[in-house]
């Protein structure tokens, strides 16, 4: 199975500033259609995830483009720019090229 | 627009089975695959299974095999897992979601307790 791994495990933001969540897969998520297969999850407290970026640079419909999303093979990064109140929550990276999908462990974002 | 609503909380006795449903209604049931995600406080997200509405062909996750069996009902948009030989470990929020994972259920709770 490809195990996702990010970090850090927590980050607290002030409000307006920028934060940074990296992932890393222990194989490449590169097909060969040239199609990185790294998505990008927020979970609010209480609420199902949510997808947030498809296809590692991809914003998903109505979601803000506070947020965007980078990498090359094996590395990614999801940033958000000027942190809002309403973006806390946990924040996962995910693996969608092969069965079974994996997910990383999660970073729980948090305001100051 | 698309919604996934999934059924109520389950409470459950150990050695029973259960089986969890999810409506699909605001896109056509058989053009998108269906997966099934447990979640839990220890484990995080973790992969049921998949299945294609269309054909109901499936595929598994290793880990699940035997737990989880996944089926649809085209006549109502509506897809099914059901969970056999119960135990405390399986308790856990289930959650139905798209092939892409674009769009969720609401999450239904399963307790697993004598």
């Amino acid at each position: 199975d490809i195990v996702m791994t990010q970090a850090p495990l927590s980050v607290s933001v002030t409000p307006g500033e920028s934060a940074s969540i990296s992932c890393r897969s222990s194989k490449s998520l590169l097909h060969s259609n040239g199609i990185t297969y790294v998505y990008w999850y927020l979970q609010k407290p209480g609420k199902s995830p949510q997808l947030l970026i498809y296809r590692m640079s991809n914003l998903a419909s109505g979601v803000p483009d506070r947020f965007s999303g980078s990498g090359s093979e094996t590395d990614f990064t999801l940033k958000i720019s000027r942190v809002e109140a309403e973006d806390v929550g946990i924040y996962y990276c995910g693996q969608l090229l092969e069965n079974p999908l994996t997910f990383g462990s999660g970073t729980k974002l948090e305001i100051k | 627009q698309v919604q996934l609503q999934q059924s109520g909380a389950e409470l459950v006795k150990p050695g029973t089975s259960v089986k969890l449903s999810c409506k699909a209604s605001g896109y056509t049931f058989t053009s998108n695959h269906m997966n099934w995600i447990k979640q839990t406080t220890g484990q995080g997200l973790e992969w049921i299974g998949i299945i294609n509405p269309g054909s109901g062909g499936t595929s598994y996750n290793v880990k699940f095999k035997g737990k989880a069996t996944l089926t649809v009902d085209k006549s109502s948009s509506t897809a099914f897992m059901q969970l056999s030989s119960l135990t405390p470990e399986d308790s856990a929020v289930y959650y139905c979601a798209r092939r892409y994972l674009d769009y969720w259920g609401q999450g239904v709770m399963v307790t697993v307790s004598s």
